[in-house]
């Protein structure tokens, strides 16, 4: 079975913190795809990021920093200098080869505060 | 611009009704998708649809029912089967079926269904 756990419900901090969002996933296949997702308050799934399995480099877009790891079961994504418009819902997403379907997290709200 | 438009973004809806939601990509995509998010819970697949004219039931599909008449088009309509239909509803296509991870899906705005 596949599982994706993110074990933050929700996180607060003030603007121009660093703040790492945690994802820890379940799964048994060995090729799989990670996601990353922002829900902002307007309601659509935005992607972040897509990381494939055999892939452990470390990625950096802007602020944004993802952290990929096998050996604990992690794709952990780092803001750094967060500003307020980072206030939104992130999923992180997992899914194997050959399925059609994403398996979500149950989200981190990040409230970043001015 | 290209996207998906879901509509309407709140939805009223008596017990006993059926109701349907729209949702519309000018993408060319050909995989669509349906899923449903109950607060504080992840996304849960309810329909799929690979290409026209053809859709397959995901995880939660009781109680709705879907139809994929053109490639641009994949409404929901939620059935008075449907226990407890209140739920943020999301629509989502992809180039292809998500298999193998290779493509990401884009999502609606999605609309919010209350049944009063």
């Amino acid at each position: 079975a596949q599982k994706v756990t993110q074990a933050q419900t929700e996180i607060s901090v003030v603007e121009k913190e660093d703040v790492t969002l945690d994802c820890v996933y379940e799964t048994r296949d060995t090729t799989y795809y990670l996601f990353w997702y922002k829900q902002p308050p307007s309601g659509e799934l935005v992607f972040l990021i897509r990381r494939n399995s055999f892939d452990e480099q470390n990625e950096i877009s802007g602020r944004y920093s993802w952290n990929f790891q096998k050996s604990t079961s992690s794709f952990n994504f780092t803001i750094t200098a967060s500003q307020v418009v980072d206030s939104a819902v992130y999923f992180c997403a997992l899914i194997k080869y050959s399925s059609y379907k994403l398996i979500f997290g149950s989200g981190t709200r990040l409230l970043v505060r001015p | 611009d290209g996207g998906i438009t879901q509509s309407p973004k709140y939805l009223f809806r008596k017990e006993g009704q059926n109701v349907t939601l729209s949702c519309e990509q000018n993408l060319n995509h050909d995989a669509m998708y349906w899923y449903r998010q109950d607060p504080g819970q992840g996304l849960r697949l309810i329909y799929y649809s690979q290409i026209v004219n053809d859709f397959q039931k995901g995880d939660i599909a009781e109680g709705y029912s879907v139809s994929r008449e053109k490639k641009e088009s994949f409404p929901l309509t939620v059935t008075s089967a449907q226990k407890n239909p209140t739920a943020f509803y999301l629509c989502a296509s992809s180039i292809d079926l998500l298999q193998g991870g290779g493509t990401e899906a884009f999502f609606g705005q999605g609309t919010r269904l209350t049944v009063v």
